[in-house]
């Protein structure tokens, strides 16, 4: 099956410092989304990219698409203690009416006060 | 978003028991998943629905079985689990059709068997 080789595993930053994490993948997606999850809670929709090459704003967050498709990155500017939590990429290839996300492993960042 | 809602939060059941757990999505969706989240793996993708209909089932366990009675409402029908079976299961929902790779969790429910 699809893997997703998202990296760095974890980050331990000072507050106000940037972020920025990756997923990589042998195959080509047709879509990209960032995740968040806080300790006991299911993943919160981060950004959402829909074409090679795309670069999407939240906020303090940007995401883009790559241009080969097969790649991401999510960079966090100005980090604050609440941007604690686990990072996943997650893509997809369109195929059938429900769409099956692959995920990354995740990037556990701690921010240092 | 946080429309799709999951009870129970926890549930601590025995290998002889039988549970369900639920999910609800009041976003109009029409797709929903099942995942298991173990330590350290990435999330793994058990059943999808859409329409009502099971399109995926993910080599899955038969002590898994999952229900969706509509659109809305989407169960996961537990009995005779094994400890390795703990983990967090989320369930998600989309739309169909174009731009429908965005999936939303809910906040899932922790598992413990023991």
């Amino acid at each position: 099956g699809q893997q997703l080789n998202q990296s760095p595993q974890s980050m331990f930053i000072q507050e106000g410092e940037d972020v920025s994490m990756n997923c990589t993948s042998s195959s080509i997606f047709n879509t990209w989304l960032w995740y968040k999850q806080d300790p006991g809670e299911g993943p919160v929709l981060l950004i959402a990219l829909y074409k090679a090459g795309e670069l999407t704003s939240n906020g303090r967050l940007t995401a883009q698409f790559g241009i080969t498709r097969k790649d991401s990155f999510l960079n966090i500017s100005a980090s604050i203690p609440s941007d604690v939590g686990i990072y996943f990429c997650a893509g997809s290839v369109s195929s059938g009416s429900a769409r099956q996300l692959t995920f990354g492993s995740g990037t556990q960042l701690t921010v240092l006060p | 978003e946080t429309g799709v809602t999951q009870t129970p939060r926890h549930l601590v059941m025995g290998m002889t028991n039988k549970k369900s757990l639920k999910c609800e999505q009041h976003l109009g969706h029409n797709a929903m998943y099942w995942y298991k989240q173990s330590a350290k793996k990435p999330l793994e993708l058990m059943f999808v629905y859409s329409l009502e209909e099971r399109v995926e089932n993910n080599s899955v366990p038969s002590r898994f079985s999952p229900e969706c009675p509509n659109s809305s409402h989407l169960f996961l029908h537990l009995h005779t689990l094994q400890p390795e079976d703990s983990a967090l299961y989320l369930c998600a929902s989309s739309r169909t059709g174009p731009r429908t790779d965005t999936q939303y969790f809910g906040p899932g429910t922790r598992l413990t068997v023991l």
